[in-house]
């Protein structure tokens, strides 16, 4: 199975900071890739699928790239309502494995 | 607006079974596959498999595989997951995601806390 890997594990910044957050699939996925934000005691929330398509609604201050194996996440400028964890996810095939997330907080 | 609904919490005992449900309203339910997630206390969560409501084929992780089992009731539009032979290591919070753009919208939350 591809195993997601994504890093820091956990990260502090200040308000209007840029962050940002990879993830690496053991083998290519092509850009089967979506990320999640998920707040204490919610579900996970679609951020960005296909690693750069950003669903209707969500703020344009988040941006994926990447293709293959390496993955990023940007927040473009950091709110305190962005502070989550971020979970990267493979879609191209079961089974569909999750990274281990990274915990965002603000400094 | 298309809405994913899961059933409340239940408390199992180890060895027991536990059924979650999974209402979908909003949208036609044939045309989405829906997947299952669940999520451990402190950890990131875990993909389960997914079902095709059209025709009730479903798709297991390895890892579940024997004791877990998703189908469908297309006349309520409701989608169920069964997970048996439950240890202390089942205990999670377990989720329904419908398939759209990866996995676009999701139920509440369903905990199943397993305790002797």
């Amino acid at each position: 199975d591809i195993r997601m890997t994504q890093s820091p594990s956990s990260l502090s910044a200040s308000v209007g900071d840029r962050v940002t957050i990879s993830c690496r699939a053991s083998q290519g996925i092509s850009n089967y890739l979506a990320w999640y934000q998920q707040k204490p005691g919610k579900s996970p929330k679609l951020l960005i699928y296909a690693a750069s398509a950003l669903p209707s609604g969500v703020p344009s201050r988040f941006s994926g790239s990447g293709s293959g194996t390496d993955f990023t996440l940007t927040i473009g400028s950091l709110q305190p309502e962005d502070v989550a964890t971020y979970y990267c996810q493979k879609y191209n095939g079961a089974p569909w494995t999750f990274g281990q997330g990274t915990k965002v907080d603000i400094k | 607006q298309v809405q994913l609904v899961q059933s409340g919490a239940e408390v199992k005992s180890p060895g027991a079974s536990v059924k979650v449900s999974c209402k979908a309203s909003g949208y036609t339910v044939t045309i989405y596959y829906i997947h299952w997630v669940r999520q451990a206390p402190g950890q990131g969560p875990e993909w389960m498999g997914f079902i095709n409501p059209r025709d009730g084929s479903a798709t297991y992780a390895q890892k579940f595989q024997g004791r877990i089992a998703m189908t469908t009731d297309p006349s309520t539009s409701t989608l169920y997951m069964e997970l048996t032979s439950l240890t202390s290591d089942d205990t999670a919070v377990y989720y329904c995601a419908r398939e759209g753009s990866a996995l676009d919208v999701w139920g509440q939350g369903t905990m199943v806390p397993v305790s002797s």
